[in-house]
C-alpha cells in the first residue's frame, strides 16, 4: 500500500514565522500535491510537482512556496505565516505524469497560526 | 456558481439505511473521483470512474455523463461509514481537479 506521511498532525506557530510542512511518499510516485482544506470549501490546490525540482502553481499559491529536491519528499513553506493560513493541510501523491490517476493522501496537518 | 456541487451537505441516518450522496458538475470531465475522509483527517480514494457503475463491497458509484451527475450509494449503512464523502472531477480540457465541498454523513446506531 502507498504510504504518504506528513511530518506533523498538529502544529501551532506564530504570525511572521517561517513554517515548513514536510511530506514523504514511499511508492516512487512522480506527482505530489499540497492542498489546504477549510470548512465549507472543497480542497484547494496550493502547488503540485510532477518531478524532482519541478513545480506548478495551483489555485492559491500566494504566501506559499514548495521544494522538491528528492522524488519522495515534497515540502510546503509558509514564508511569513499569517492567521489566514490557519487551516488543514493535506499532501497527496499519484503515479505517473498524468493527473488522471487516483491520489493517495497523508493524514493531514492541522496548522494554527496565532 | 461552483463547478462541482454536492448534496446534501449534511446527512444523518440510522444504521441499516440506504444512503445516497449526489454530485453534479458543470464542466466537461474525463473522470470523477469519490473519496472518503474520516474525522482524523486522512482521505482515502474510493472510486475513479468515467462511465457506468462501479461497486466495492457495500459502496456503489454511478455516473451519467450526459446529465453531468454522479451518485454514491451505501447499502446497509453502519456507524463506521460516518465520514465526509468528497466528489472531485478531472476536467477534460486541462486535467485540473475540481473538488466538491463534501457531504458529512453520520450513521447513528
Amino acid at each position: 500500500d502507498v504510504k504518504v506521511t506528513q511530518s506533523s498532525r498538529y502544529l501551532v506557530k506564530r504570525t511572521g514565522e517561517k513554517v515548513f510542512l514536510e511530506c514523504v511518499q514511499d511508492m516512487d510516485h512522480e506527482n505530489m500535491f499540497w492542498y489546504r482544506q477549510d470548512p465549507g470549501l472543497g480542497l484547494r490546490l496550493i502547488y503540485f510537482s510532477y518531478d524532482v525540482k519541478m513545480k506548478e502553481k495551483g489555485d492559491i499559491p500566494e504566501g506559499y512556496s514548495v521544494s522538491r529536491e528528492k522524488k519522495e519528499r515534497f515540502s510546503l513553506i509558509l514564508e511569513s505565516a499569517s492567521t489566514n493560513q490557519t487551516s488543514m493541510y493535506l499532501c497527496a501523491s499519484s503515479l505517473g505524469y498524468a493527473l488522471n490517476q487516483p491520489q493517495h493522501f497523508g493524514d493531514g496537518t492541522r496548522l494554527s497560526i496565532l | 456558481k461552483n463547478e462541482v456541487e454536492q448534496s446534501p451537505q449534511n446527512l444523518t441516518a440510522q444504521e441499516g439505511e440506504f444512503i445516497t450522496i449526489n454530485c453534479s458538475y458543470s464542466v466537461g470531465i474525463s473522470a470523477l473521483h469519490w473519496l472518503q475522509q474520516h474525522p482524523g483527517g486522512g482521505i482515502v480514494s474510493l472510486f475513479m470512474l468515467s462511465s457506468g457503475k462501479k461497486k466495492h463491497g457495500r459502496l456503489i458509484a454511478t455516473i451519467n455523463i450526459q446529465e453531468k451527475h454522479s451518485s454514491l450509494h451505501i447499502t446497509a449503512s453502519h456507524p463506521r461509514d460516518s465520514a465526509v464523502y468528497i466528489c472531485a472531477v478531472l476536467m477534460d480540457s486541462n486535467y485540473q481537479l475540481i473538488w466538491g465541498a463534501g457531504t458529512k454523513l453520520i450513521i447513528k446506531p
